[in-house]
């Protein structure tokens, strides 16, 4: 059975400051998600990761792919309020054939003034 | 503008009521999921569809039931064989690898919150 934990689930932050989240998956896979929840509302796609060294960027947000070590991070640098938010990562094990994410349980980002 | 919807935004059921939970996309995808949220925890699949009039189960099928007539709608419902049903329903779509896409980048609506009284 496939696993994902993500960590730490719970991050407070202040504005400014540089840290990293965590995704680890117990399975093979070459495909990584990341998304963005706000409170109350649905899933936003940040990041799309395919390939072992897979490494995108979307302004403060940078996340990368290490298939070997079966292990995604999301590093966010000099944060600001805006990114409050819960991340979730979900990994595809099937090889893209049969389309079933299996998802972190998410860490609730707190970017205080 | 292309996108997921999904009705209602709230729901409220009582004991022993089956009750259906409404997803439609325009964004002419082969492939639709339905995901239960629980409070504090992750998206657990329920059911999941790539093409018409053909589904299967996710990990979570017990006590709900779908349908898939046509590509654009993909409705849920939840059964009163359902015993704890409140939670936080996603409804999802994706492109598939017949359509010639490799990323299977699921794209979802803002859900529907059920609430048992």
């Amino acid at each position: 059975e496939l696993k994902v934990e993500q960590n730490p689930l719970f991050l407070s932050m202040q504005e400014g400051k540089n840290y990293t989240i965590y995704c680890n998956y117990s399975t093979t896979s070459d495909r990584l998600y990341w998304y963005r929840q706000d409170p109350g509302k649905s899933l936003e796609s940040l990041f799309v990761l395919l390939s072992n060294g897979a490494v995108k960027q979307e302004g403060r947000l940078m996340a990368s792919l290490d298939t070997k070590a079966r292990l995604s991070t999301l590093h966010i640098t000099a944060a600001v309020h805006d990114l409050s938010a819960t991340y979730f990562c979900a990994v595809d094990i099937s090889g893209g054939s049969n389309y079933k994410l299996t998802f972190g349980k998410g860490t609730l980002l707190t970017v205080n003034p | 503008d292309g996108g997921i919807t999904q009705s209602p935004k709230y729901l409220f059921r009582k004991e022993g009521q089956n009750v259906t939970l409404s997803c439609e996309q325009n964004l002419n995808h082969d492939a639709m999921y339905w995901y239960r949220q629980d409070p504090g925890q992750g998206l657990r699949l329920i059911y999941y569809s790539q093409i018409v009039n053909d589904f299967q189960k996710g990990d979570i099928a017990e006590g709900y039931s779908v349908s898939r007539e046509k590509k654009e709608s993909f409705p849920l419902t939840v059964t009163s064989a359902q015993k704890n049903p409140t939670a936080f329903y996603l409804c999802a779509s994706s492109l598939t690898r017949l359509a010639g896409d490799t990323r299977n980048e699921q794209f979802f609506g803002p859900g529907t919150r059920l609430t048992v009284l």
